[in-house]
């Protein structure tokens, strides 16, 4: 079992759409943080929250850290092309030590 | 520099060969991690390195071994390795494995075993 789930695992929509990506878990996080992966290379840290509650902006995207720092959401507006990518959230256990990974969701947009 | 380097990018090896990875950060990082990945799928922890000592072994087979030479230099030796060892092996680093654990990867080394 993940410990952190994402939704949805694909996604396919055209440019100048909005998308809401989840990620989910039943373990509270000290942290958690955004990736995104295009075919080819490495991640690329996006945004890391703290806070229960926390929303954070970067240009079109927004990201979101629950109250209870146990899920977070990332919301694109106006999705471009350059936004195609496998979009990875990844949290820091409260405990301090453990390091995961969410399930990813892979994202192509569409001209 | 804010880079992680990985060297080569791409690496085709048989069964029987002996080959490393490389990885190199000039960020003053004391954590460094080696991930093994597939297609669309989330990067796999394989081993961390905390101040240059092992410290996470995610019970990875022996035919993977790494080498921490010094803070900035992170090995992968490779020996043996089966087709389904086939994958994009990212190295990453991070300030230290603590609180915030924002960690910055390389480009990956795409490693195909024949």
């Amino acid at each position: 079992t993940q410990l952190l789930e994402q939704s949805p695992q694909f996604l396919s929509i055209q440019e100048g759409e909005n998308l809401t990506v989840y990620c989910n878990s039943s373990s509270v996080f000290s942290s958690l943080q955004w990736y995104r992966q295009e075919p080819g290379e490495g991640p690329v840290l996006l945004v890391t929250v703290v806070t229960g509650g926390e929303v954070k902006k970067l240009k079109r995207l927004t990201f979101q850290f629950g109250d209870a720092r146990k899920d977070s959401s990332l919301h694109i507006t106006a999705a471009q092309t350059g936004d195609t990518g496998l979009y990875l959230c990844a949290g820091l256990t409260n405990t301090g030590n453990q390091f995961y990974f969410g399930t990813g969701t892979s994202l192509t947009v569409i001209p | 520099d804010t880079e992680v380097t990985q060297t080569p990018k791409h690496l085709v090896m048989g069964m029987t060969n002996k080959k490393s990875l490389k990885c190199e950060q000039h960020m003053g990082h004391r954590a460094m991690y080696w991930y093994k990945q597939k297609a669309k799928k989330p990067p796999e922890l394989m081993f961390v390195y905390s101040y240059e000592k092992l410290s996470i072994n995610e019970s990875v087979p022996s035919r993977f071994s790494p080498e921490c030479p010094n803070s900035s230099l992170l090995n992968l030796h490779l020996h043996a390795l089966q087709p389904e060892d086939s994958a994009l092996y990212l190295c990453a680093s991070s300030q230290d494995p603590g609180r915030l654990n924002e960690q910055f990867f390389g480009p990956g080394t795409r490693l195909t075993v024949l």
